[in-house]
């Protein structure tokens, strides 16, 4: 079974600084990661998944995340914020196996200041 | 053209009534979802379908019955709705997940249970 933890509830930022929201998992198997974002009253939509190859993986809206195996993380970065990415994210974990769910953490809340 | 959509998005109620929410797809997926997201933006996953076949059914009262006339739509009808049923529920639709495929959410029904 997998378990992913966002070690962050929430993250403030101030707009047009870099921002790095935490994401951990647990897996005694290979995974499948993902990031979604949900913005205030939408459904969530996906920024970005790691499958294998490359460890860094770039996504929408200038987001990236790097795959680090041997500290079993998925970090969410972005160089420079704006007010439009207030949201919350989402960071998920699925295995390999057929019979697998994804399971999402329990989001991370990113604040943007003026 | 809406990918995934749901109907209604607020649904206000007593407790006692039966309610029922609507889902359809446009992607031609195979699989779909029921998530439910508390107060606290945990998403959890209630039920899943494939190609009308139920795959996956969570810890889930039997109030809650599913139901998914093809594999289009996937319906969620709740009976004797209790105060604990408030929350959004988001329908999603995917591939399959075994190649890594992401999920596509609606939008939202946000339910109120007075």
């Amino acid at each position: 079974a997998q378990s992913v933890t966002q070690l962050d509830s929430q993250v403030p930022v101030f707009e047009e600084a870099p921002v790095e929201l935490r994401c951990n998992y647990s897996s005694s198997v290979s995974v499948y990661l993902f990031w979604y974002v949900q913005y205030p009253n939408q459904g969530l939509q996906l920024l970005l998944k790691y499958l294998s190859g490359s460890t860094l993986v770039k996504g929408i809206n200038g987001f990236e995340a790097e795959f680090n195996k041997s500290q079993t993380s998925f970090h969410l970065r972005k160089p420079s914020v704006h007010i439009s990415d207030t949201a919350e994210y989402f960071c998920a974990v699925r295995g390999l196996n057929r019979d697998d769910k994804i399971i999402f953490g329990k989001g991370t809340r990113l604040h943007i200041l003026p | 053209d809406t990918a995934v959509s749901q109907t209604p998005k607020y649904l206000v109620t007593q407790m006692g009534n039966d309610k029922s929410i609507k889902c359809e797809q446009n992607l031609g997926h195979d699989t779909m979802y029921w998530y439910k997201q508390d107060s606290k933006k945990f998403l959890k996953i209630m039920f899943s379908y494939n190609n009308k076949e139920l795959i996956i059914n969570e810890t889930v009262p039997n109030r809650f019955s599913p139901k998914s006339p093809d594999k289009a739509h996937l319906n969620l009808h709740i009976n004797s709705l209790e105060l604990g049923d408030s929350a959004v529920y988001f329908c999603a639709s995917s591939q399959p997940l075994l190649s890594g495929n992401e999920q596509y959410f609606g939008p939202g029904t946000r339910l109120t249970v007075t």
